[in-house]
């Protein structure tokens, strides 16, 4: 398909363990996103690629959270050491210059017992 | 302060009918993007409509209408003639900065229904 992909669609771990999460953006978007939905709430801002730089890791809350995008396309979201409160919905999206919209994959329901 | 609020928590509408998704923002940046998605009940957040912050006119995209009051700081989503397909939560977020490709600010969104 065309649109941006999400590997694994759903993912259960053990408190302490770590994670990764794949995401595979749109072809030839050179700007990716990665964002945390929590139950009820709106997507909140983790970091953002531009390329394979971190343009702005602001919303990463700690550093157990880590993400790298090392060719400029797919991009790998790291979680050490998982707590419960790390349970989310992980969403990524990708974007161009040319319309500048963000378009978001299904994302990875993360569950950390 | 809230960048973007949506007031409206859940909304209950008869098919075919019109609707309206409230959205106010807060930002003092002279250029900021206005977005609306919608997220059905699978998960994936799906693009409706934009609006730049110096674009003149309303945005439209088929069914979808942006009422922006810019002096308001409101960007409301206007849904005409009202499918049972439209029941899922819809966000409001903007973009702040005129560079393009920065991070989207969501508010808390609204779930709407429409009943048949």
């Amino acid at each position: 398909g065309a649109g941006v992909s999400q590997t694994p669609s759903n993912k259960v771990t053990e408190k302490g363990k770590y994670v990764e999460l794949r995401c595979d953006p749109i072809s030839g978007h050179t700007a990716l996103y990665w964002y945390r939905q929590s139950l009820g709430q709106g997507p909140e801002f983790l970091i953002y690629f531009q390329g394979t730089g971190a343009a702005d890791d602001s919303g990463l809350p700690n550093d157990r959270f880590f993400a790298v995008r090392p060719e400029g396309s797919v991009s790998t979201l790291k979680i050490q050491r998982t707590e419960r409160g790390d349970s989310a919905v992980y969403l990524c999206a990708s974007s161009s210059f040319v319309d500048d919209i963000q378009y978001f994959g299904a994302g990875t329901r993360l569950s950390v017992l | 302060a809230q960048k973007i609020t949506q007031t409206q928590p859940g909304m209950f509408v008869q098919e075919k009918e019109a609707v309206t998704l409230d959205c106010t923002y807060d930002t003092s940046d002279p250029s900021y993007g206005l977005f609306w998605y919608k997220q059905p009940s699978s998960g994936e957040m799906i693009f409706l409509i934009y609006q730049g912050s110096y674009d003149q006119q309303n945005a439209t995209e088929g069914r979808y209408s942006l009422n922006f009051q810019k002096a308001r700081k409101s960007a409301n989503l206007v849904i005409s003639a009202s499918q049972l397909g439209d029941s899922a939560m819809y966000f409001c977020a903007m973009r702040e900065g005129n560079f393009g490709n920065e991070k989207l600010t969501f508010g808390t969104g609204t779930r709407l229904t429409i009943i048949p």
